[in-house]
C-alpha cells in the first residue's frame, strides 16, 4: 500500500532537548510538506520541499529544520529555540508542487514537559 | 496574499439532518478551493476540490460544496449526515496560477453529528 507514514505516533520529550520527527512516503512524490496543527488554529505550514535536495521555509520556521536528501524522507527537528514546541506535527505529499492534492500522513503529537 | 474563513469553529447536528459548513475566502486573483476533513487523531483526507468548471463541486462521501465567485465562498453541505460524518473539516485555498504561492487553511469547523 502507498502513503506516507509517521513515526512516532506520540512523542514526549524535556524541555531544552531537540527531536526529530521522522515522515516517509512511497509514494514517488516529489513535494513534501510539515505542517504544524494547534487547536482552533488550523494549520499552519512550517517548511516544504518542491524537490529532494530542496526545502524552504514555510509561515512558521523559526526553531525548526528540516532536509530533503532522500525523494521518500523528510525528517523534522523540532529545535530548543522553538519557544512552544507542543502541538500535532502533519507531514504531507503531492506529486509535483501545487499538484492540487496534498496526501497526509497520520502525524505525531509533540509534548514538551 | 489569500486568506481563509471558516465562519462557525463548531456545528452540532442530528443524525440524518442537512448541514451547511461555511467558507469564505479572500484574494486578489483567480483560486483553487478545497475541502478537506480530518478524523479524529488522524491525517487529512481530500473531500472535494474546485479547480475550473462547474461550480457545483460533488465529493466523496456525499459531500458537494458550491463556489460563488461573486460572494467569494465555497460552502459544504450534505442533505443528511451519518454519525461517521463527526470529523474536523477545513477549507483551504490557492492562487490557480503558478508561483511560489501555498495553499492556505482555514481554521477549521468541527462537526458533530448526534443521534
Amino acid at each position: 500500500d502507498g502513503g506516507i507514514t509517521q513515526s512516532p505516533k506520540y512523542l514526549f520529550r524535556k524541555e531544552g532537548q531537540n527531536v526529530t520527527l521522522s515522515c516517509e512516503q512511497n509514494l514517488n512524490h516529489d513535494a513534501m510538506y510539515w505542517y504544524r496543527q494547534d487547536p482552533g488554529q488550523g494549520l499552519r505550514l512550517i517548511y516544504y520541499s518542491q524537490i529532494v535536495n530542496d526545502f524552504q521555509k514555510g509561515d512558521i520556521a523559526e526553531g525548526y529544520s528540516v532536509s530533503r536528501e532522500k525523494k521518500e524522507s523528510f525528517p523534522l527537528t523540532v529545535t530548543s529555540a522553538q519557544k512552544n514546541p507542543t502541538a500535532f506535527y502533519l507531514c504531507a505529499s503531492s506529486i509535483f508542487w501545487r499538484a492540487n492534492e496534498q496526501f497526509f500522513g497520520p502525524g505525531t503529537r509533540l509534548t514538551v514537559l | 496574499a489569500q486568506s481563509v474563513t471558516q465562519l462557525d469553529s463548531q456545528v452540532p447536528v442530528f443524525e440524518e439532518a442537512p448541514v451547511e459548513l461555511r467558507c469564505n475566502y479572500s484574494s486578489s486573483v483567480s483560486v483553487y478551493l478545497f475541502w478537506y476533513v480530518q478524523y479524529p487523531n488522524q491525517g487529512l483526507q481530500l473531500l472535494l476540490k474546485y479547480l475550473s468548471g462547474s461550480t457545483l463541486v460533488k465529493g466523496i462521501n456525499g459531500f458537494e460544496a458550491e463556489f460563488n465567485k461573486s460572494q467569494t465562498s465555497f460552502h459544504l453541505r450534505k442533505p443528511s449526515v451519518h454519525i461517521s460524518d463527526t470529523a474536523e473539516y477545513f477549507c483551504a485555498v490557492e492562487p490557480s496560477q503558478g508561483g511560489s504561492e501555498k495553499l492556505v487553511f482555514g481554521k477549521g469547523t468541527k462537526l458533530t453529528v448526534n443521534p
